[in-house]
This record gives C-alpha cells, structure tokens and sequence, in this order.
C-alpha cells in the first residue's frame, strides 16, 4: 500500500541530545513536509523539501535540521538547540504542482523530553 | 495576520445526531480550503478540498460549505457514529503552493452512544 511511514512512534531525549526522526515515503511524491503540533495551535511548517538534495526552512526551523539525499526520505533531526522540543510531529508529501491535490500525512512521532 | 479560527472548541453529541462545524478565516489570497479529520494520536486525513469557486463538497456523511464572500466554511456531518470521534481541523491556503498552508487549531468531536 502508498503511504507515509514515521519511526519511531514515541520517543524519549534527555536534554541535550538529538535526535532523528525518519520519514519515508512510497507515493513517488517529489514535495515533503515536517510539521509541528502542540496543543491548542494549528500545525506550524518546520522545513520542507521539493526536490531531492534541496531544503527550505519553514516557519519554525530554528533547533531543527533535515535532510533530502534521496527522494523517498525526508528524515528530521531535532538538536539541542531545540528549546521547546516536546511535540507530536508530522511529516507529510504531496505532488509539488498540484496545489489542490492531497497533501498525505504520516501518523505521526511524539517525542517527549525527559 | 493570515488566521482561522474554528468553532466550537469542542463538542458532545449523541450517536446519531447531526451536527454542524465552522470555521472563519482571514487569509489572503485565498486558493483553497481543506477539512481533516485527525484521530487522536494518528496524522490528519483529507475528508474535502474546495476551491473559490466550489460552494457545497460532500464525502459521504460530511458535507463541507464554503461562502468565499463571508470567508466561512462549515462541515456538517450527518447521522454521526462514534467513529466520528475525532478533532476536525479546517486549514486554508494562502496561496497556490503548500508551503502557505495555515491550519486552524480544530474542534474535538466526542460522539457519545
């Protein structure tokens, strides 16, 4: 089955460690997405990516990084800088040209800072 | 500010009952607008995409409205079933591309049997 598939589920960081979330994804979508969700807020863009070996930071980038090296793959790192970093984080895809198309959203990685 | 807010904040309703969901929006330009229905703990779902121009969308028994004039939506779900249960989130796009999505904060459907 197409999809979008996040590991780990849950996740628990000392402060002062990163850690990686992994994102993958089979619908042969060029566009990937990293969201925010806390709650009480909409979902808040991280950084996204529509091309492979290309990023741009979203709204709330700082304390995160990504990377793109192939299609399928938009894994995020939340580093130490991250003051706040306990959120539910989703990663999503869709086809970068069709704006009123679906944009598909994995099921999501809750990470808690201990 | 682009925003949209949502209303109820939440909502209890008995099993078969209908009910109605709104959302305002102040974002502009305005290319579409998008409800999702987001179990807890699991990622949203698309349950309608309209465009400016489309006024009534259904999926099943959600029926999404939208009056780009008063900049308003409402999702009307009909005879609910606990599998309803859920937060409903409408988010609007502030342009054609997705990285000028703004998503409002949800209304939390509770279906009571």
């Amino acid at each position: 089955d197409g999809g979008i598939t996040q590991s780990p589920k849950y996740l628990f960081r000392k402060e002062g460690q990163n850690v990686t979330l992994s994102c993958e994804q089979n619908l042969n979508h060029d566009a990937m997405y990293w969201y925010r969700q806390d709650p009480g807020q909409g979902l808040r863009l991280i950084y996204y990516s529509q091309i492979v070996n290309d990023f741009q930071k979203g709204d709330i980038a700082e304390g995160y990084s990504v990377s793109r090296e192939k299609k399928e793959s938009f894994p995020l790192t939340v580093t130490s800088a991250q003051k706040n970093p306990t959120a539910f984080y989703l990663c999503a895809s869709s086809i970068v040209t069709d704006f009123t198309g679906e944009l598909f959203f994995g099921e999501g990685s809750r990470l808690t800072v201990l | 500010k682009n925003q949209v807010e949502q209303s109820p904040q939440s909502l209890i309703i008995l099993e078969g009952k209908n009910c109605t969901l709104q959302c305002n929006y102040t974002v502009s330009p305005f290319s579409n607008l998008r409800w999702y229905k987001q179990d807890t703990g699991r990622g949203p779902v698309s349950l309608t995409i309209m465009t400016f121009s489309e006024n009534t969308k259904s999926n099943g028994r959600y029926t999404a409205t939208l009056d780009a004039d008063t900049k308003q939506s409402s999702l009307h779900i009909t005879a609910s079933q606990l599998s309803d249960s859920a937060s409903y989130i409408c988010v609007v796009s502030a342009s054609r591309s997705f990285q000028k999505l703004v998503f409002g904060t949800g209304t939390r459907l509770l279906v009571s049997p």
